[in-house]
Order: C-alpha cells, then structure tokens, then sequence
C-alpha cells in the first residue's frame, strides 16, 4: 500500500539557513507524482513544488527544490535562504496512478518548522 | 479568480443534527474531493469526485455523504453529525497532468 512518512515533527532553523525536510514514501508502482504543501498557523494549504516519478530533474520553484532519490524513495524538500514566512506546517503528498481520472492523494503527517530571527 | 471557496468557515452542531458543507471552484477543473484535517495530523480523503456526475469513497466515508451538484459545486453533508466529527474540513479541486489539488480555506466543524 502507498505510504507517506515524514520522521521530523518539529524542526528550528536559524534566518537565512537552509532547511531540508525529510520525505520518504512507499509505492509499487512506476507512475506517480509528489508534492509538498504549506500550511502557515492561518490554516490555508498551499501548493509548493512538484516532481513526477519520470522526471530526470529535480523540480525547483524560486526558494523551493525537491531532492528527488527515486532509488531510495525519497522526496526531501529544501528551502534555501530561510525566512521567517516560511514558519509553517510542511506536507509531503503522493499520488496515486490511474485511480479513475481524479488525482488521489496520500498526505505525510506534516514537519513544523519554526524559523528562528 | 476565487479559486476554491467554502461555507461555512465556522460551525457548531450538537450531537445528531445535520448539516451540509458547501464548496465551488471557478477553475474549471474536473476533478474535487473532501478532506478532513484532525488536530496535529495531516489530511485524510473523505470523498472525491473524478468529474461531474461521479462521486467514490475515500480512506474516511463513514458518517459522510456527497453531491456533485454540477461541475462547479460539491457539497458535504453530515447526516447526524458525532463529536468524533470535530475537524477542519477541506474542499479541494484539480486537473491537468500532474494533478495538484488546490485548497479552498477549510471549515472549521465543532460537535458537542
């Protein structure tokens, strides 16, 4: 069965550092797609960055790139130059192939990273 | 655009009533789902709803029905609603290849 662990319930990084936050999943299968997502304290979850399974590139987007590792199955997400906005709760998400044409989701249960001035 | 939009963003029930949490999206996607987010957890698929006429269970359904109204809309309804039900509630939609769903603001369901 697919799966989503994030290991890191909580982390603090210092302004201006960069962070990784660890994702690992679990598949079977060849096609598939992953994501992150930012939830702030005002609760809205915001999309981030995406990677298929196909992709020969990690994805990037502005302060966001996703350290893809097919052969390990994991998908870390590393935010460079830290800010305090980035303080937030941080999803990792899979999903499913070919389950009719809606793009079911598994979400981790989320990293919080608390950025310190 | 609005994006994705829910209502209510606040509810109180007591034990038994019922309700219907209402959600749009003026994106033209295809596809919308229902999830609920339980304190320090992450999100867990009620229901979804691939296109317009087509609705399935996800990981969570029990307590729980769902109307794709039309394309635009899909609604939530708790029938008789359980303080286990206690969650922010979230609409979310999507299309294209890669599939990211995006978010509406939630609903935050207190039952007592």
């Amino acid at each position: 069965a697919q799966k989503i662990t994030q290991t890191q319930p909580g982390m603090f990084v210092q302004e201006k550092e960069a962070v990784t936050l660890d994702c690992t999943y679990d598949t079977s299968d060849q096609s598939y797609g992953l994501f992150w997502y930012k939830q702030p304290s005002s609760g809205e979850m915001i999309f981030l960055i995406y990677q298929g399974s196909y992709d020969e590139q990690n994805a990037t987007e502005g302060r966001y790139s996703l350290n893809f590792q097919k052969a390990r199955k994991s998908a870390n997400l590393v935010i460079s130059a830290s800010q305090l906005g980035d303080s937030a709760m941080y999803f990792c998400a899979m999903r499913h192939p070919g389950y009719s044409s809606a793009s079911k989701i598994i979400f981790g249960s989320g990293t919080r990273l608390s950025i310190r001035p | 655009n609005a994006g994705v939009t829910q209502t209510p963003k606040f509810q109180v029930l007591k034990t038994g009533q019922s309700m219907t949490l209402q959600c749009a999206q003026d994106m033209n996607h295809n596809s919308m789902y229902w999830y609920r987010q339980d304190p320090g957890m992450g999100l867990r698929l009620i229901y979804y709803s691939a296109s317009e006429g087509t609705t399935d269970k996800g990981e969570v359904p029990n307590g729980y029905n769902v109307s794709r109204l039309n394309k635009r809309e899909f609604s939530l309804r708790l029938e008789s609603a359980a303080p286990s039900q206690t969650s922010v509630y979230f609409c979310a939609s999507s299309s294209g290849e890669t599939g990211e769903q995006y978010f509406g603001p939630g609903t935050r369901l207190t039952v007592t």
